[in-house]
């Protein structure tokens, strides 16, 4: 296992384009997290999966931002109608259990035109 | 929540301990402390983490005091490879939710 990979590394975009991003956790964690990270700031949680189960969204996640993890394994983050402040980067980490180490991937770089 | 403070950056000898603080003093008694740290254009890499007691690993110590309102990552033989922003963070993952709270780091120059 290579770790945890995110896809694309980079994504240019116009405004009001729907776009969606892809994470494939290691393959025997069992929590997957989606973070969104701005320049010169930490990552701020958005939300995470126990398996398939969605448990916890920040406020931060928008009605215009869903996710998924179907069947527990890769998931995905969808924005639909971008916007310019949706410009950020976006990392996904996966970590066996609840207070294990987390594993982050290198994110997906948004930018919104 | 629990919120931390560090300073915005540090330098280090290589060579030499680099010890981080971090301020937390707001911290819950089922919060722990977590330490990541993050180099330019890479996801943050998980370091530590601790509850109560000092921990140590293979990349470095987490000493929290007892009233676990402060802590202090040591990087015990400083490399220019540590060079990065580490982040001390309080998070809880009970039956009464998630939270973690990243805030801005501490940005440590390790000079040569």
């Amino acid at each position: 296992d290579t770790g945890v990979s995110q896809n694309p590394r980079h994504k240019i975009t116009k405004r009001g384009q729907n776009v969606t991003f892809r994470c494939d956790p290691i393959s025997e964690h069992n929590r997957l997290y989606w973070y969104r990270q701005t320049l010169g700031q930490g990552p701020e949680f958005l939300t995470y999966f126990q398996n398939e189960a969605q448990l916890e969204k920040s406020r931060l996640l928008s009605d215009r931002f869903s996710a998924e993890r179907p069947k527990g394994s890769f998931s995905t983050l969808e924005i639909q109608r971008t916007e310019q402040g949706d410009s950020a980067m976006y990392l996904c980490a996966s970590s066996l259990d609840s207070r294990g180490a987390d594993t982050f991937g290198s994110g997906t770089r948004l930018t919104v035109v | 929540d629990a919120k931390t403070t560090q300073p915005p950056s540090m330098d280090c000898a290589e060579g030499r301990a680099a010890n981080l603080p971090c301020n937390h003093s707001t911290i819950s008694g089922n919060e722990y402390v977590y330490w990541y740290r993050q180099i330019h254009s890479q996801g943050p890499q998980y370091i530590i983490h601790g509850l109560k007691n000092n921990e140590t690993n293979e990349m470095a110590s987490l000493i929290i005091t007892e009233d676990r309102k402060s802590s202090t990552l040591i990087l015990p033989h400083a490399t220019l490879r540590d060079t990065a922003v580490y982040y001390c963070i309080v998070r809880v993952d009970n039956t009464g939710g998630f939270k973690t709270i990243f805030g801005a780091g501490t940005r440590l120059f390790v000079k040569a």
